[in-house]
């Protein structure tokens, strides 16, 4: 069974520039979600979708960030403008339900900001 | 969310058994209590979890205070490929399903 794919896995922006994220789920899992890993600490949890319906997007900055799951399927995160403290990886999971289920990780977007 | 307490860091010798200690002296009745794991440059992977009984798998054991307020995951024998940070997140129960990760514990296996 393929696994949660990502790209890019590097990305290197000056700040001010647009960039965008893409996630392709486990086939058949119904939750998408994005974490965001800074250097040192443990992900945080952007956005979650259900098929293609926001569950949550409480700790996304809405300014700045958006994210969009258009069929259900594979998703984009973009940031626009980027800033310096952007700088983390992003981290795409999937699950089959959302209730309790467990989490799988793709292999995440490492984002510089210069 | 309820908070828990893990070491920074631990080290343990290749072959070896590790227990993996966590503190949750505030969990509530319907928290689950998930293990994962990032091994370096990859995303986290799930490990374990369980809700009051000890729990084993392929990857791993969970053993939980009868109290709950604190359990150990234990690597029966530590290898190079278990050298990680690990998560142990509490994972609340109807309507409250996120993962809030910590700062985890770095396990760092000697060979």
């Amino acid at each position: 069974e393929a696994g949660v794919a990502q790209s890019p896995r590097y990305k290197i922006i000056e700040k001010r520039q647009s960039v965008a994220f893409w996630c392709n789920p486990i086939s058949g899992h119904a939750t998408l979600y994005w974490y965001q890993q800074i250097l040192g600490q443990g992900p945080k949890l952007l956005i979650q979708f259900q098929n293609n319906g926001v569950v949550d997007d409480s700790q996304l900055p809405k300014d700045r960030f958006s994210a969009e799951r258009l069929k259900g399927v594979d998703s984009t995160l973009k940031i626009q403008p980027a800033k310096l403290e952007d700088s983390a990886v992003y981290l795409c999971a999937s699950s089959v339900f959302s209730g309790g289920d467990t989490q799988y990780f793709g292999p995440g977007t490492r984002l510089t900001v210069l | 969310d309820a908070k828990t307490t893990q070491p920074n860091s631990m080290e343990s010798n290749e072959e070896e058994p590790v227990h993996l200690p966590c503190n949750h002296s505030t969990i509530s009745g319907t928290d689950y209590i998930h293990w994962y794991r990032q091994l370096p440059s990859q995303g986290p992977e799930y490990v374990i979890h369980g809700l009051t009984s000890n729990v084993n798998n392929r990857m791993a054991s969970l053993a939980i205070a009868e109290d709950r307020k604190s359990s150990t995951l234990i690597l029966h024998r530590a290898t190079l490929r278990d050298a990680a940070v690990y998560y142990c997140i509490l994972r609340g129960g109807a309507g409250s399903y996120q993962l809030t990760f910590g700062k985890g514990t770095k396990l760092s296996v000697i060979p």
